[in-house]
């Protein structure tokens, strides 16, 4: 039968050029966000997490920005070069004394040489 | 640290059959989650312990489904019968509770392929 599968939104950049992933999150009780990079035939790795007491947190070459009001969480990514290729997730807990993790449908990053 | 271990990495078998995947989180780590990924459905947790107590499972399917966690060092994720639409990536991932408490880190999965 016909394979219908989620459509993933996908971003391309050129080498070199500053890359922006948005993510809506839905839970308004959030307090804890990641953003997770899976490359291909991988498991998801860990790029930097945000809490809901904080706008904006820095790593290496990466910035997650949180905006509370209108529940948005972007990355952004400094000079991507073609390592960064793969699909990104924002991923939301819920808060109280749960540990899970809600993530999102993904992002795919084609960076161009 | 090896990471979280999974095995197999890839399962091909049989509708009907039973499928058992495995999972050793990383030692000291006292929460571990089993997710499945699909096209269709993206990434789904399916359920995840503490202290090896299962504490939510309202992410597994249906009863064919069962997990395990004997021991601190150890899960298994059960398929039986396995069925076409089981087929999927299925990802173990572990987490401490202290420190960042909702990091997880994941293994590399099993593919899963139900013919």
């Amino acid at each position: 039968g016909e394979n219908v599968g989620l459509h993933l939104p996908t971003l391309s950049v050129q080498e070199g050029d500053n890359s922006i992933i948005n993510c809506a999150y839905s839970n308004s009780a959030s307090d804890y966000f990641i953003w997770y990079k899976q490359e291909s035939g991988k498991g998801p790795q860990f790029i930097i997490d945000i809490r809901s007491n904080m706008d904006k947190r820095q790593g290496q070459r990466v910035t997650v920005l949180l905006n509370k009001t209108v529940k948005h969480l972007s990355l952004q990514i400094a000079a991507t070069q073609p390592g960064d290729s793969a699909v990104y997730f924002c991923a939301e807990n819920t808060g109280g004394a749960t540990n899970k993790l809600i993530f999102g449908t993904g992002t795919l990053l084609a960076v161009q040489p | 640290d090896a990471g979280v271990i999974q095995s197999p990495r890839h399962e091909v078998t049989e509708m009907g059959q039973e499928v058992t995947l495995r999972c050793k989180p990383i030692s000291g780590h006292d929460y571990l989650f089993w997710y499945r990924q699909t096209m269709m459905r993206g990434l789904e947790l399916l359920i995840y312990f503490n202290n090896n107590v299962p504490i939510d499972d309202s992410g597994m399917p249906e009863d064919r489904f069962s997990a395990k966690m004997p021991n601190a060092s150890f899960s298994t994720l059960k398929i039986q019968p396995s069925e076409p639409r089981d087929s999927a990536v299925y990802f173990c991932a572990s987490s401490s509770g202290t420190g960042r408490p909702n990091e997880q880190f994941f293994g590399p999965g099993t593919r899963l392929t139900v013919l």
